[in-house]
């Protein structure tokens, strides 16, 4: 299995902040990199797949980049509603596997 | 727009057979991958399998023997089974489609509401 590891695992910022969330795979996995951000008692929601590219409806302060191990979700200037749980998650190879996740709490 | 409700068994003894089924509104399980992911209390996402309309499966290696997913397609549903259950099961289950996103790309790009299951005797 192909094990993806997020850093850090959970941070604390403010309103306004630029924050960055890091996943590696252990292996390449070239593009196959999505995003997902989860809130207490939901589903996740996808937010970025294939690296950088933004769900519909997602706003434009979230962006991603990388390629074959190292990737990072950036939030440009964090709001009140982006407080929440990130996923990474690999579909180069089965079977999927997620991040352990990054949790952004209000500092 | 396609969405998904799941439902299912929420509490079951050590042993018995974990059930859920998630049907398929505003579109068809005949195309796509539909998939179950599960989510411990306080823990991370875990992939347990998915299937296509003609049942092909692909399954988490780690449950595989324990697994069944099926689809009913006059229904437009699909199903997981896990047998033999232990406290360890206990999660959140989802169901959700592993749609293509973009070529030959693809994302859970719609979830289920999540069904809580607690195997406990």
């Amino acid at each position: 299995d192909i094990q993806m590891t997020q850093s850090p695992s959970s941070l604390s910022a403010s309103v306004g902040d630029r924050v960055t969330i890091t996943c590696r795979a252990s292996q390449s996995i070239s593009s196959y990199l999505n995003w997902y951000q989860q809130k207490p008692g939901k589903a996740p929601n996808l937010l970025i797949y294939v690296v950088s590219s933004l769900q519909s409806g997602v706003p434009s302060r979230f962006s991603g980049s990388g390629s074959g191990t190292a990737f990072t979700l950036t939030i440009s200037s964090l709001q009140p509603e982006d407080f929440a749980t990130y996923y990474c998650q690999q579909t180069y190879s089965t079977p999927q596997t997620f991040g352990q996740g990054t949790k952004v709490e209000i500092k | 727009q396609v969405q998904l409700q799941q439902w299912g068994a929420g509490l079951l003894k050590p042993s018995e057979t974990l059930s859920l089924t998630c049907a398929v509104y505003g579109g068809s399980v005949s195309a796509y991958y539909w998939s179950w992911i599960r989510q411990p209390p306080g823990k991370g996402l875990e992939w347990i399998g998915e299937i296509n309309h003609s049942g092909s499966t692909n399954y988490n290696p780690s449950l595989k023997t324990r697994v069944t997913i099926s689809v009913d397609t006059s229904k437009n549903q699909f199903s997981l089974k896990l047998s033999s259950v232990t406290a360890a099961d206990t999660a959140v289950y989802y169901c959700a489609r592993f749609g293509q996103v973009v070529y030959y790309y693809y994302a859970l790009d719609v979830w289920g509401q999540g069904t809580t299951v607690t195997v406990s005797s």
